[in-house]
């Protein structure tokens, strides 16, 4: 079963900063927060991950308040390039005991417009 | 750079058939999974390996198996296609090694298969 829930679209403009928050109640201590871009007829791609406070990368950044039951993934600038489904996982990714963390919701499908 | 591999992009066939998917990772990676992903639903875990010869199920198995001889290697399975198998597949691999470390998954292209 899914563990997280975040909106199923958002619009916005080239140039614009664009934040997507996720919502994770249950999250546990063990558990990592991890994002993923998906184009069109490819494999989903890894983005961000974090564990608590602040992550930045050259991609984007990533906010997680003290008490870690949401996120927000944050893209600076955005272009019609950015135009893509944006998945939100938590878990430890382990799987030798179950699928924690490898469950993939429907993602939030980001559009770019000009 | 970590490449996950399938066997087809496109692959057409039909209803009763036995399909294999095939998916080669190149780094070594001991856990491999096989999702299938349809317009609405998101991706779905059909399966999982983390080990040789080792698998274990996910949200969606029923209809499918799995087969590891090699840990390159981790091939789906359907026994009997059927038109509800039309789908996105798509297979990944990582490098968790235990409990509290959190890894990046590294997918194939995926394969989309027509049930007709």
């Amino acid at each position: 079963l899914a563990k997280t829930t975040q909106p199923i679209s958002m619009d916005s403009y080239e140039g614009q900063e664009v934040n997507i928050t996720c919502s994770h109640n249950n999250i546990a201590t063990n558990d990592y927060i991890t994002w993923y871009q998906q184009f069109p007829s490819q494999g989903p791609r890894f983005i961000i991950q974090g564990y608590k406070t602040k992550v930045t990368n050259e991609v984007a950044s990533l906010f997680i308040p003290a008490d870690r039951k949401s996120s927000t993934l944050s893209l600076p600038r955005v272009s019609l390039s950015d135009t893509a489904v944006y998945y939100c996982l938590v878990g430890d990714g382990y799987s030798g005991g179950g699928a924690d963390g490898l469950t993939f919701g429907k993602g939030t499908h980001l559009i770019i417009q000009p | 750079d970590v490449k996950v591999t399938q066997s087809s992009r496109y692959l057409v066939k039909r209803t009763g058939e036995k399909v294999f998917l095939e998916c080669v990772q190149d780094m070594d990676h001991e856990n491999m999974f096989w999702y299938r992903q349809d317009p609405g639903l998101g991706l779905r875990l059909i399966y999982f390996s983390y080990d040789v010869k080792m698998k274990e199920k996910g949200d969606i198995p029923e209809g499918y198996s799995v087969s590891r001889e090699k840990k390159e290697r981790f091939s789906l399975i359907l026994e009997s296609a059927s038109t509800n198998q039309t789908s996105m597949y798509l297979c990944a691999s990582n490098r968790c090694r235990g409990p509290g470390l959190a890894c990046e998954q590294y997918f194939g292209p995926g394969t989309r298969l027509t049930v007709t």
